[in-house]
């Protein structure tokens, strides 16, 4: 298992397109976070999944933004017309159900909205 | 606290000082607090999850502590290496993680 993979690395895309992300998680992990980090602030909480549950989802987040994760493997982020303030690094993580070594980390999707 | 408080948000020291940050978290149903290193264009990678009061954690040069009942914990870098420089942040977990802003640390030669 190589960890976290998120797809794409860099996506840039005009204001009012739509933007699908993609991570793929441990295998063996069966939960499944996204977050937002935008400059100077730490990571923001949007999801969260348990297997293909998704069990919460940030009060933050509009409803231009869905999650996915069908059959409780890879997970996809989607936005809908997209926005300047939309404009941020997207992290996925996953974890096993107990934590007793914390959530494992993919690089990251950097979206920037034109 | 009803958030993830850390301080300070920036230190630039010179390699071989040590230096420590501080983390404030909300200390009703606590469960665990998490601390991760996040250098630039790498994924932020799992340093400690500390869950009892008291507990003192080490790793290498790193080490962390944590009080649970008045809601904070302490990183401690002893003989700061260029290879220190990152971003530290710390998070705490009661069903997800909820992180801090973080401590950008910066380690001259």
């Amino acid at each position: 298992d190589t960890g976290v993979s998120q797809n794409p690395r860099h996506k840039i895309t005009k204001r009012g397109q739509n933007v699908t992300f993609r991570c793929d998680p441990i295998s063996e992990h069966n939960r499944l976070y996204w977050y937002r980090q935008t400059l100077g602030q730490g990571p923001e909480f949007l999801t969260y999944f348990q297997n293909e549950a998704q069990l919460e989802k940030s009060r933050l987040l509009s409803d231009r933004f869905s999650a996915e994760r069908p059959k409780g493997s890879f997970s996809t982020l989607e936005i809908q017309r997209t926005e300047q303030g939309d404009s941020a690094m997207y992290l996925c993580a996953s974890s096993p159900r107990h934590l007793g070594g914390g959530y494992t980390f993919g690089s990251g999707t950097r979206l920037t909205v034109v | 606290i009803l958030n993830v408080e850390q301080s300070p948000q920036s230190l630039h020291v010179q390699e071989g000082d040590s230096t420590n940050f501080t983390c404030s978290f909300p200390s009703s149903n606590f469960y665990a607090l998490h601390w991760y290193r996040w250098e630039t264009a790498k994924s932020p990678e799992a340093l400690f999850v500390m869950t009892l009061n008291g507990d003192e954690k080490k790793k290498g040069r790193i080490s962390a502590t944590l009080n649970t009942k008045e809601g904070y914990s302490y990183l401690y870098i002893k003989g700061s290496q260029p290879e220190d420089s990152a971003t530290y942040l710390c998070a705490s977990y009661t069903d997800k993680l909820i992180f801090g802003t973080g401590t950008r640390l910066q380690v001259f030669p």
